[in-house]
């Protein structure tokens, strides 16, 4: 199917296991995003890709990594969950400055990870 | 640091009023993008509205209109002959550049009350 995807949609883990959100696009955008949704604090960006292989952190980058091998991919791993890293995880994705709609970043359905 | 914020935190109106979310933001630069979200229960974030704070004319998607005060850093959105489908959180939103990242209000819920 078109579009953006995550996986799973909902995860239950407990403390210190290593839980991996996985995110697909395919629309072949070049900017890819992570935001978790926290009650109280709207949407917050955890990492971000311009491209294969480039990421960067954004606002609350402690206890994630990220990778970007395949342009298509933007997995999310929380290496050692904790149970302040229960939220709802977003993936997103955008096209190339100046193409058409590339002012817009197109979310996916979400994931809901509870950490026990 | 850019901010955004929403001093509505819940509302209700009937079906088939009008009403209005006040938003406003913090930036220091001339030119930005600005977008209304709708999260409905389902939870997908589903565009409602963009603004490039450029364009004078404000935005409108059918029953969806945006008025956009660049002065006075404002931007509410005006939904028109709500339905119960508008049933959501709606979440204003800002981002510099294409590619930034997208700085979000903590969100409006809005209830449309048969």
């Amino acid at each position: 199917d078109a579009g953006i995807t995550q996986s799973p949609r909902y995860k239950i883990t407990e403390t210190g296991r290593q839980v991996t959100l996985m995110c697909h696009q395919t629309w072949s955008h070049s900017y890819m995003f992570w935001y978790r949704q926290d009650l109280g604090h709207g949407l917050r960006l955890i990492y971000y890709s311009a491209a294969a292989d480039i990421t960067d952190k954004g606002e609350v980058p402690d206890g994630y990594v990220v990778s970007r091998s395949k342009t298509e991919n933007f997995p999310l791993t929380l290496e050692s969950a904790t149970r302040s890293q229960t939220s709802v995880y977003f993936c997103a994705s955008s096209e190339l400055p100046g193409l058409e709609s590339s002012d817009t970043q197109y979310f996916g359905p979400g994931t809901r990870l509870t950490v026990l | 640091a850019q901010t955004v914020t929403q001093s509505q935190p819940e509302m209700s109106v009937q079906e088939a009023e009008t009403v209005t979310l006040s938003c406003t933001y913090d930036t220091s630069e001339s030119n930005y993008y600005l977008f209304w979200y709708k999260q409905p229960p389902s939870r997908q974030m589903i565009l409602v509205i963009r603004q490039e704070a450029y364009k004078q004319q404000n935005a409108t998607e059918n029953r969806f209109s945006v008025n956009f005060q660049k002065a006075a850093k404002s931007f509410s959105l005006k939904i028109s002959d709500s339905q119960l489908g508008d049933t959501a959180m709606y979440f204003c939103a800002f981002m510099i550049e294409v590619g930034d990242k997208i700085i979000f209000g903590k969100g409006t819920r809005l209830h449309i009350l048969p």
